[in-house]
C-alpha cells in the first residue's frame, strides 16, 4: 500500500494481559521501525528491521517486549504481561533507499 | 548521539512567516539535519532535511548555519493546518535503516 497501516488503532488491556500490535509497511520498503511515544512528545526508538532481520534493537526492553517481521505477513510488536507504564502510542514507520521515513497513525495502548 | 535543543513552544499569526530555531552544537560531519512534524493525533510527517546547504521544498525552507551548529526551519506563510509539534533531528549518514532520535520538539501555535 501507499501508507503505513497500523492495527488496531486503540487497544485496552488489563495489567498482566498480552498486547499485540500490527504494522504493514509501505509496499517495497525494506526497513521497518517501531517507536513508543509516552506523554505526548517523548519518542523512544524500540527496534528496526531490514526485511525480516533485526537491524537495530538497542531500544528494545529486554523483558516482555518482542517483535517480528516475517515474509508475506504484517510486522508485529508484542508485549507480554503488560504494565501500566506500557500505556503509550506505538508508531510503526518504514523506509526504503532515501532519506524519508514514513510513519503510521499509531496504535494507542491503554493498560488499566 | 548528538543532541538538538529547541524552544518548547512558539506562536505565530496566520499568513505570516515562522522561523523555528534548532541548536545542535555537537553535530558531527556525517549527521544530516532532519525536520519532522506531528499534527494532533497523527504520526510524525517528514518536512525537510539537509547537510550543509540551505534547502527548499514545497513545505518549507531549511537554513543551515555555516558552522552547522544551528539551523532554522522556515514556514513562509503559516496556516492553521501548520499547528503541530516540530522536531529537529540529527540522523547519522544516508543509510535508510538509520533511526531518528527525537528530542522534545517545538509546539507551534498558529493564531487566526
Amino acid at each position: 500500500g501507499e501508507e503505513v497501516a497500523q492495527t488496531p488503532k486503540h487497544l485496552v488491556r488489563g495489567e498482566g494481559q498480552k498486547a499485540k500490535l500490527y504494522c504493514a509497511p509501505i509496499k517495497g520498503h525494506s526497513y521497518v521501525f517501531w517507536y513508543q511515544q509516552v506523554l505526548k512528545n517523548e519518542f523512544k526508538f524500540l527496534i528496526s528491521f531490514q526485511n525480516e532481520n533485526v537491524f537495530d534493537e538497542t531500544g528494545m526492553p529486554k523483558e516482555r517486549f518482542s517483535a517480528k517481521c516475517l515474509p508475506n505477513s504484517p510486522c508485529s510488536l508484542e508485549i507480554q504481561a503488560t504494565k501500566l507504564e506500557d500505556s503509550a502510542v506505538y508508531f510503526c514507520a518504514s523506509s526504503s533507499q532515501g532519506n524519508t521515513i514514513y510513519f503510521g497513525e499509531g496504535s494507542w495502548l491503554t493498560v488499566v | 548521539d548528538a543532541k538538538t535543543t529547541q524552544p518548547n513552544s512558539m506562536e505565530s499569526n496566520e499568513e505570516e512567516p515562522v522561523h523555528l530555531p534548532c541548536n545542535h552544537s555537537t553535530i558531527s560531519g556525517t549527521d544530516y539535519i532532519h525536520w519532522y512534524r506531528q499534527l494532533p493525533s497523527q504520526g510524525p510527517e517528514y518536512v525537510i532535511h539537509g547537510l550543509t546547504s540551505n534547502v527548499n521544498n514545497r513545505m518549507a525552507s531549511l537554513a543551515i548555519a555555516e558552522d552547522r551548529k544551528s539551523s532554522t526551519l522556515i514556514l513562509h506563510r503559516a496556516t492553521l493546518r501548520d499547528a503541530a509539534v516540530y522536531y529537529c533531528i540529527l540522523r547519522l549518514g544516508m543509510g535508510a535503516g538509520n533511526m531518528l532520535t527525537f528530542g522534545g520538539g517545538t509546539r507551534l501555535m498558529v493564531k487566526p
